[in-house]
């Protein structure tokens, strides 16, 4: 069955730097989503994106927060200038369509910001 | 914002034991989907299920959206069962369609 893969699974960064995580969604899926969980909390809707655009953001996608998807098969999420309460598990998914289709998740990058 | 509500936050079963977890929605849905959170960290998708019912081996998965609630059904469970169980929706109308929203989930311990 095809999956989400996401790079690295995890990454540890000094605060003030920029930092990209890495995403492949499935082949043929279109939407594009990422959603951040804290240390023991819930996992948080941060943005999607189709069609080579930002659909919906959350309040937490700050100007901090860019993604872009640079080629056929990949999506990144970019933080500009990392700060200590940046660190959580970072989750891309995709889905074929944006209502009535399941998403499919990776299996996340923990991020931490020392 | 539509608000999804886990019960119960914690439970503690002896392996071989039936377990129910709830999850209750404010709001019509496009889609309801139960994770399993491994001690990993990993995301497991267990179901889509935004109405009906459905059954994967020892687990099945019940959404009554007219009532706007479902519950996740584990019998004979497992150590390896262990984790936290989420219910993540999306709302059927108006903006933010397509966007997950997650309960606090189910923290499950299973004990041999």
């Amino acid at each position: 069955e095809p999956e989400v893969t996401q790079t690295p699974s995890h990454q540890v960064t000094q605060m003030g730097q920029e930092v990209i995580l890495r995403c492949v969604p499935i082949s043929n899926h279109l939407y594009f989503y990422w959603y951040r969980q804290i240390l023991g909390q819930k996992v948080e809707f941060l943005v999607s994106f189709y069609n080579n655009e930002i659909s919906e953001k959350s309040e937490i996608f700050d100007d901090q927060f860019s993604v872009e998807r640079p080629d056929g098969s990949n999506f990144t999420l970019k933080i500009r200038s990392t700060k200590l309460e940046d660190s959580a598990m970072y989750f891309c998914a995709s889905s074929f369509d944006r209502v009535n289709q399941p998403q499919h998740f990776g299996d996340g990058t923990r991020l931490s910001i020392l | 914002g539509i608000q999804v509500e886990q019960s119960p936050p914690d439970l503690i079963l002896q392996e071989g034991a039936n377990s129910t977890l709830r999850c209750n929605f404010s709001d019509s849905v496009n889609n309801l989907q139960w994770f399993h959170q491994n001690p990993w960290g990993q995301l497991i998708n267990l179901f889509y299920i935004p109405s009906g019912t459905k059954q994967n081996g020892r687990l099945s998965a019940t959404t009554v959206a007219t009532e706007r609630y479902s519950l996740l059904y584990i019998s004979s469970s497992q150590t390896t069962d262990s984790g936290v169980y989420f219910c993540a929706v999306d709302k059927e109308y108006g903006g933010s369609q397509g966007n997950l929203i997650f309960g606090k989930g189910t923290k499950l311990s299973v004990k041999p």
